[in-house]
């Protein structure tokens, strides 16, 4: 079974618009991290944001916030204010608290953004 | 935070040859891992490579088409050997420390084209 779930294999947004980008995960540990990283056409990873599975809170980062819904196991992310340097894959991935620390990457999300 | 740098950024190579990627780092870091990505596809782990000790692979992944070397705590290659056409991707190397929280590092990767 899949372990991080994208489903939006390419999303078209209008500039300026908000954006949220759907990331299911599985996992039986209590204790995991979410992160969402951003791809550009250049190749580098960047990291967006972190959400851990005892945080309360959602996390926010500037334009990005993650919207944690632990019982349905989602953790999707969102864009607020759309930018054209906003077009790239973006990627979820989870951190199992005894997996020796790897990454679980999902299928990716390709945003691309309309002026 | 740690910066991260690889070379070469980009190669093309012809089948049968071996290819070495260097990864250098700022800082010292417990754990480096090196990627997998190829065209269209997310991020596949080919090994764990801590200082001192094997490269742990992942399935699918050998040391002998992917030998790994980890003198210090700063540097790392992969070496890609025998290479087929179907090598032809993006090669990530990425570090982190220990704990479920951190984030994990990505160098600006290497893109390989096998002829």
């Amino acid at each position: 079974a899949q372990k991080i779930t994208q489903t939006q294999p390419g999303m078209f947004v209008q500039e300026k618009e908000a954006v949220t980008l759907d990331c299911t995960y599985d996992t039986s540990d209590q204790s995991y991290g979410l992160f969402w990283y951003k791809q550009p056409s250049s190749g580098e990873m960047i990291f967006l944001i972190y959400q851990g599975s005892y945080d309360e809170q959602n996390a926010t980062e500037g334009r990005y916030s993650l919207n944690f819904q632990k019982a349905r196991k989602s953790a999707n992310l969102v864009i607020s204010a759309s930018q054209l340097g906003d077009s790239a894959m973006y990627f979820c991935a989870m951190r199992e608290g005894g997996s020796n620390y790897q990454l679980i990457w999902g299928a990716g999300t390709k945003l691309i953004i309309k002026p | 935070s740690a910066v991260i740098s690889q070379k070469p950024s980009r190669d093309i190579c012809q089948r049968g040859t071996s290819l070495t990627i260097q990864c250098q780092v700022d800082s010292q870091v417990t754990m480096m891992f090196w990627y997998r990505q190829q065209p269209g596809q997310s991020l596949t782990l080919i090994a764990t490579a801590n200082q001192g000790s094997e490269a742990t692979y992942e399935s699918g992944f050998v040391i002998d088409k992917f030998p790994i070397s980890r003198p210090n705590l700063t540097f790392s290659t992969l070496t890609v050997s025998n290479m087929s056409p179907e090598d032809s991707s993006i090669y990530l190397c990425s570090v982190g420390t220990s704990g479920l929280s951190y984030e994990q590092y990505f160098g600006p990767g290497t893109r390989l084209t096998v002829t």
